[in-house]
């Protein structure tokens, strides 16, 4: 089957830095995505990743090991409005879009 | 900046109607997408659509489900026949190519009663 694994919940502090894993089994794999999604909102995006290694875009980063099917999502200089939901999301076999989403890792940073 | 826009945001029918779900994705955007979440779920793929025909769907998108262009704006998602478990929020979604960031409305709340 197709499966997406991610921590349930985490809890950090403000100024801090954290580590979001994934892990992923899919049939093919086209890209993965990490989307923040703050509660009642829409995901917004974050990142994507289709070949191996790590990707920075300011304070956040991501990173990819097909070999392995696991990702990361390293957010740095943590704020109180990175308390939100991050979800990984793979591209299966076929159309890009055909996403497979994991249940997300609420992340809950603290003063 | 420009942004995917959903209407209605909330939307509650009873069950059995049919409910159309509104969608104006990016205006240089070539691909759409529909996603559902339903409460404390993950997000759901229904089907992507690109050059007016559905591209990818979902087991989730059967025949209850359409989705349409019906002129060079809106995308519209049909939901036949509504039932209970069809109460999620829905989510709309454009990209530029297949393989960029999909930018994603705010959603419409459906509640089937």
């Amino acid at each position: 089957g197709q499966n997406i694994d991610q921590p349930t919940e985490m809890t950090a502090t403000e100024g801090a830095i954290v580590q979001i894993n994934c892990t992923y089994q899919t049939s093919g794999f086209n890209g993965l995505f990490w989307y923040q999604q703050h509660a009642g909102e829409a995901p917004t995006f974050l990142s994507y990743n289709v070949l191996d290694g790590l990707e920075e875009k300011g304070r956040f980063s991501s990173f990819l090991s097909r070999s392995k099917g696991y990702s990361y999502l390293l957010l740095k200089e943590l704020q109180m409005k990175d308390s939100a939901s991050y979800l990984c999301a793979v591209g299966s076999a076929g159309n890009n879009r055909k996403l497979i989403w994991g249940l997300g890792t609420s992340l809950a940073v603290n003063p | 900046e420009p942004e995917v826009t959903q209407t209605p945001s909330h939307q509650v029918t009873q069950m059995g109607q049919e409910v159309i779900l509104r969608c104006v994705p990016i205006s240089n955007h070539l691909y759409f997408y529909w996603y559902r979440q339903i409460l404390g779920q993950k997000v759901e793929f229904l089907v992507s659509f690109y050059n007016n025909e559905i591209s990818e769907k979902s087991e989730i998108f059967d025949d209850q489900f359409s989705v349409e262009r019906p002129d060079g704006s809106n995308f519209t998602l049909k939901i036949r026949s509504t039932k209970l478990e069809d109460s999620a929020m829905y989510f709309c979604a454009s990209s530029e190519w297949e393989n960029t960031e999909a930018f994603f409305g705010q959603g419409t709340r459906l509640t089937v009663v």
